[in-house]
């Protein structure tokens, strides 16, 4: 595996479920982030974590919960979802997230309905 | 008023026309822009960055900054159908507080042959 993956692809579930979205990335960076992707939005920083310890965390729902066990692996814990939560997760990583030259890699994405 | 603001389009154009993209900005501390290209059902890549102000090619694609209209353009030279995707601006103020990347909408962009 290259670049930067995410497992499920695709995700339905209810507004009661428990799932978790996960993101590994295999380029040796310190950094990975989880964005929000919506139609006609722009792309919503939701964490970011460097050297595995959480470094921004912009005004998310408690009903999303990141993990960051080691610089590779990215996990987003999911639970009491809302429908307006259906979206496009994206993973991304990068080198260094203070240096601000703002070149991440994104992984695919999972796209996610909740009923 | 938003911080960046891209047209989101749908662009249409005939294959083998010059395609220009746009996006304008607010914060005159922007000093680091990127233009990145999602194909559908993927995550964005990135296409072009650029440091400050002038102008960057690569291939077929030209970027330019300029700081003084606080305007970004991506010049698509001989288009193919296969740069149909969306084109999203990205910016950022540089490192420490000003580290966080501001996104475009995207522009939608379909080159037919």
């Amino acid at each position: 595996e290259t670049g930067v993956t995410q497992t499920p692809r695709h995700l339905v579930m209810g507004m009661t479920n428990k799932k978790s979205l996960k993101c590994e990335q295999h380029l040796g960076h310190n950094a990975m982030y989880w964005y929000k992707q919506s139609a006609k939005k722009p792309l919503e920083l939701m964490f970011v974590y460097s050297l595995e310890e959480r470094v921004e965390n912009n005004s998310v729902p408690s009903r999303f919960s990141p993990e960051c066990p080691n610089s590779s692996h990215l996990f987003l814990h999911l639970h009491t979802l809302q429908p307006e939560d259906s979206a496009l997760y994206l993973c991304a990583s990068s080198q260094d997230p203070l240096a601000g030259s703002g070149t991440q890699y994104f992984g695919p994405g999972t796209r996610l309905l909740v009923l | 008023q938003k911080e960046v603001e891209q047209d989101p389009g749908p662009l249409s154009v005939p294959e083998g026309a010059i395609v220009s993209l746009n996006c304008t900005y607010s914060n005159s501390a922007f000093q680091y822009f990127m233009w990145y290209r999602q194909y559908s059902r993927k995550g964005p890549e990135l296409l072009m960055y650029t440091y400050s102000s002038g102008n960057k090619e690569d291939g077929r694609f030209t970027a330019q900054v300029d700081k003084s209209s606080k305007y970004i353009s991506l010049f698509i030279r001989d288009s193919q159908p296969s740069d149909s995707a969306t084109y999203l601006c990205a910016m950022s103020a540089g490192a420490g507080n000003n580290r966080k990347l501001i996104w475009g909408l995207g522009t939608s962009l379909a080159v037919n042959p």
